[in-house]
């Protein structure tokens, strides 16, 4: 089985902190994601990579910037944390859509942020 | 770019009733679309996808959905619906050769024993 581990369940982090979350996945998918998720507003896309190093800006990336040196690693970077940014993020990996047909995402447990 | 929508916040029905939750997708080129399940406080599990071929397609727990490219819709539906079923439900799609993954609002499906 596929899977994508988030280092933290839960995190409490002060006001102008700089955050990382971590993300993990054993699967050598090429495809990694990072989405907030709001109630009321579904699962809203930060950034995705579809390769090292490489990364596209999703729908809402201002105050968040990641890093993806390693296929298997891809880091959420919130570089001066703001109480807006108290949500629930979920990490997600899937293989590459071009030629394939097993293209569903995994996803992590998630992580509960909280700034304070 | 890709778009979802999931038109109800939330979809009440009797346990042993058919359950329905709608999704209609906007992409250019060929869809890939997906159902996903989230229960309390735990990330999203897959369903169930179509990418191509039969328009119905099966999934876990026995949930289904049907692919119509007509009303560009991918409704997920199951026969006799359970207690266990209660949970949010995420519509998602990306396009052939974009693998940027968008998702609905998600549906809240209350099960009434």
């Amino acid at each position: 089985d596929v899977k994508v581990t988030q280092s933290s369940r839960y995190l409490v982090k002060r006001t102008g902190e700089k955050v990382f979350l971590e993300c993990v996945q054993d699967m050598d998918h090429e495809n990694m994601f990072w989405y907030r998720q709001d109630p009321g507003l579904g699962l809203r896309l930060i950034y995705f990579s579809y390769d090292v190093k490489m990364k596209e800006k999703g729908d809402i990336p201002e105050g968040y910037s990641v890093s993806r040196e390693k296929k298997e690693r891809f880091s959420l970077i919130l570089e001066s944390a703001s109480t807006n940014q108290t949500s629930m993020y979920l990490c997600a990996s899937s293989l590459s859509v071009v030629g394939g047909l097993d293209t569903e995402a995994f996803f992590g447990q998630g992580t509960r942020l909280t700034v304070v | 770019a890709q778009s979802v929508a999931q038109p109800e916040d939330q979809v009440n029905v009797a346990e042993g009733n058919p359950l329905t939750v709608k999704c209609t997708y906007s992409v250019s080129g060929n869809p890939y679309l997906f159902w996903y399940v989230q229960y309390p406080n735990r990330g999203l599990q897959f369903l169930l996808k179509y990418i191509t071929g039969d328009n119905l397609v099966k999934g876990s727990y026995g949930f289904e959905a049907e692919f119509n490219k007509s009303q560009t819709s991918f409704h997920l539906k199951k026969p006799s619906a359970l207690v266990s079923d209660s949970a949010l439900y995420f519509c998602a799609v990306l396009s052939y050769g974009n693998n940027r993954l968008a998702f609905g609002k998600g549906n809240q499906v209350v099960v009434i024993p």
